[in-house]
């Protein structure tokens, strides 16, 4: 089974914080992808990545960064917290080709 | 822009019926489909997935692609409680590898006991 784990599962941070989510995933997968959920606006996709080093924005890219430095590994950054960043955060993965993606169990965030 | 539409709901269906649940995409190159179940507070989790036209049976779960239509379908047969929940249909746009999966808002299912 794929394994796509998410540092924390619940974080609170104070504005202007820089906050780091982490996630890694088990299988080698090439692609992978950060996404944030609020209620009423469904999966929007913050940034992805296609290979180590690499980085395309997604839809809602403002005030956030990613890093790639190693295959399984793929970082969420907020460079300076806001209150409007408070939601439920997703990293998922996916092998290339025809395959679905999978989700780690989420990182839900508050900023105070 | 790519889109994929879904009713938002709720659509409650009694416990032992069929839930028929419906998504539209636009991108005619599309390849790939996939329906995605997620309980209140969790992450998504992959139910079925389907990439040539007609019914894909899954136990209790049959996803339907209607290529020409652009629809996709997931009807869950002797619905139970336990169903219920938001249910996310996800479509590969271009059959590339590397590009997202575009989702659509789901749709929230409500099965009565």
């Amino acid at each position: 089974d794929v394994k796509v784990t998410q540092s924390s599962r619940y974080l609170v941070k104070r504005t202007g914080e820089k906050v780091f989510l982490e996630c890694v995933q088990d299988m080698d997968h090439e692609n992978m992808f950060w996404y944030r959920q609020d209620p009423g606006l469904g999966l929007r996709l913050i940034y992805f990545s296609y290979d180590v080093k690499m980085k395309e924005k997604g839809d809602i890219p403002e005030g956030y960064s990613v890093s790639r430095e190693k295959k399984e590994r793929f970082s969420l950054i907020l460079e300076s917290a806001s209150t409007n960043q408070t939601s439920m955060y997703l990293c998922a993965s996916r092998w290339q080709g025809q395959q679905p993606q999978h989700f780690g169990d989420g990182t839900r965030l508050s900023i105070l | 822009q790519k889109e994929v539409e879904q009713n938002s709901g709720p659509l409650s269906v009694p416990e032992g019926a069929i839930a028929s649940l419906n998504c539209t995409y636009s991108d005619r190159g599309s390849q790939s489909f996939f329906w995605y179940r997620q309980y209140s507070g969790k992450s998504p989790e992959l139910i079925m997935f389907i990439y040539s036209n007609g019914d894909k049976e899954d136990g209790r779960f049959t996803a339907q692609l209607n290529k020409a239509s652009q629809y996709v379908s997931l009807l869950i047969r002797d619905s139970q409680p336990s169903d219920s929940a938001t249910y996310l249909c996800a479509v590969n746009p271009i059959g590339s590898g590397n590009t997202p999966l575009v989702f659509g808002k789901g749709t929230r299912l409500s099965v009565i006991a």
